[in-house]
């Protein structure tokens, strides 16, 4: 069965440190990567994707992911944090036709 | 402003009784998404519809039912059969079967009484 992973439940990180928040995916077919952010109590939002192309994607607010076929991940980084980056982070895999499949979130708490 | 909306945010079910959630989107998608959350778990398929008067069951679909009436809307009904219903429910929706970005509602959390 396909799956994803997410290894780290939560992650605390001080404010304007680095961050990684880690995927890893069980097929190396062709998959299409998402990452979406969780505010509390309220649904999910596009973070930013990969479809194809340059493995190195970023979205709009420093965030950015890369894939990296052969280790199956698709790790999400960003240099410095702020406080409103507070939030739960969903990794999700989309194997089959309109088939998604999402990891089980990673909380990221930045504290001042 | 084009979006998904669900509604109501927080619903009460009582023992042995069916309760249904609304999900509408005048976003012109085709396809539409149920998804149950529960803490540490991430989300789950219930059931999809890629177009109108058509759906299909996803990965915990027992204990609920959908129409597909139109295509701005998806309900979703979580029926007494529903052991654990208590969840963050989220409904979704993508330009059309293949579209490979989904988008979100706010979602309802249903409680149980």
């Amino acid at each position: 069965a396909q799956s994803v992973t997410q290894l780290d439940s939560q992650v605390p990180v001080f404010e304007e440190a680095p961050v990684e928040l880690r995927c890893n995916y069980s097929s190396s077919v062709s998959v299409y990567l998402f990452w979406y952010v969780q505010y509390p109590n309220q649904g999910l939002q596009l973070l930013l994707k990969y479809l194809s192309g340059s493995t190195l994607v970023e979205s709009i607010n420093g965030f950015e992911a890369e894939f990296n076929k052969s280790q199956t991940s698709f790790h999400l980084r960003k240099p410095s944090v702020h406080i409103s980056d507070t939030a739960e982070y969903f990794c999700a895999v989309r194997y089959n036709f309109n088939k998604f499949y999402f990891g089980s979130g990673t909380k990221l708490n930045v504290k001042p | 402003d084009g979006g998904i909306t669900q509604s109501p945010k927080y619903l009460f079910r009582k023992e042995g009784q069916n309760v249904t959630l609304s999900c509408e989107q005048n976003l012109n998608h085709d396809a539409m998404y149920w998804y149950r959350q529960d803490p540490g778990q991430g989300l789950r398929l219930i059931y999809y519809s890629q177009i109108v008067n058509d759906f299909q069951k996803g990965d915990i679909a027992e204990g609920y039912s959908v129409s597909r009436e139109k295509k701005e809307s998806f309900p979703l009904t979580v029926t007494s059969a529903q052991k654990n219903p208590t969840a963050f429910y989220l409904c979704a929706s993508s330009i059309g079967p293949g579209e490979e970005t989904q988008y979100f509602g706010p979602g309802t959390r249903l409680l149980v009484l």
